[in-house]
């Protein structure tokens, strides 16, 4: 199946402070990707979708200036966490689709620790 | 609304068979996941249905009745490895985004 690398699998940071989080798609066009949110022994919750090129599209309750995402290209998409803080602790998780695929490419996961 | 319900939790014996299950209400429907995550991992897929029937991988098959919004997934000759949190996903629309079950968080017993 298609790879979805996602970088770094854990940060701790000092609140205040901003951490990025980068997901590539290493061998197939992203035109999609997701960014989903993770609280311990909780479902998955999509906080955006990310389309190659546009805007981002958050979900309700997300705070897109708090969480920022770029996808500048069709291999990259990256979420930023501003001005972070010990609520924002949570593991954070990207997908990527490419045309005409059935399945959700995962990366890693990345486990955000705020301080 | 848009709701897809699964058991919270099960437990099966190792070597045994253990079927989960899944009942979903959408606007749409584009297909059903199943994905298997342990913890503190990223799901990884395990299945995919759009029609209705059951799909057969190996040891695991998932089953699809749109007509009823419920879908299984059969697990069989479990193994301790199997213990994990398995996802039911619904897409309901033409992008893939997904709407996410809760979560079976299945648990094997020698």
């Amino acid at each position: 199946g298609a790879v979805v690398s996602q970088h770094p699998s854990w940060v701790i940071c000092k609140s205040g402070t901003s951490v990025k989080i980068e997901c590539r798609s290493l061998d197939f066009q992203a035109t999609t990707m997701f960014w989903y949110r993770q609280f311990p022994k909780q479902s998955l919750m999509l906080m955006a979708t990310s389309n190659e090129g546009s805007k981002a599209t958050y979900e309700q309750g997300v705070e897109k200036d708090k969480f920022l995402i770029n996808h500048a290209s069709l291999t990259l998409s990256t979420l930023t966490v501003t001005s972070a803080h010990p609520e924002d602790s949570s593991f954070y998780i990207c997908s990527a689709e490419g045309t005409g695929n059935t399945e959700a490419f995962f990366g890693q996961g990345t486990r955000l620790t705020v301080v | 609304g848009q709701n897809i319900d699964q058991p919270t939790e099960m437990t099966a014996t190792e070597g045994a068979i253990v079927q989960i299950n899944c009942t979903y209400q959408t606007s749409g429907f584009n297909g059903l996941f199943w994905y298997q995550q342990h913890a503190g991992e990223a799901p990884t897929f395990l299945s995919y249905n759009v029609l209705d029937g059951l799909e057969e991988k190996g040891r695991f098959s998932s089953f699809l009745s749109r007509s009823k919004g419920y879908s299984y997934l059969l697990l069989k000759e479990l193994q301790m490895k199997d213990s994990a949190s398995y996802l039911c996903a619904v897409s309901s629309e033409g992008n893939y985004q997904l709407i996410w079950g809760a979560g079976t968080k299945l648990i094997i017993k020698p």
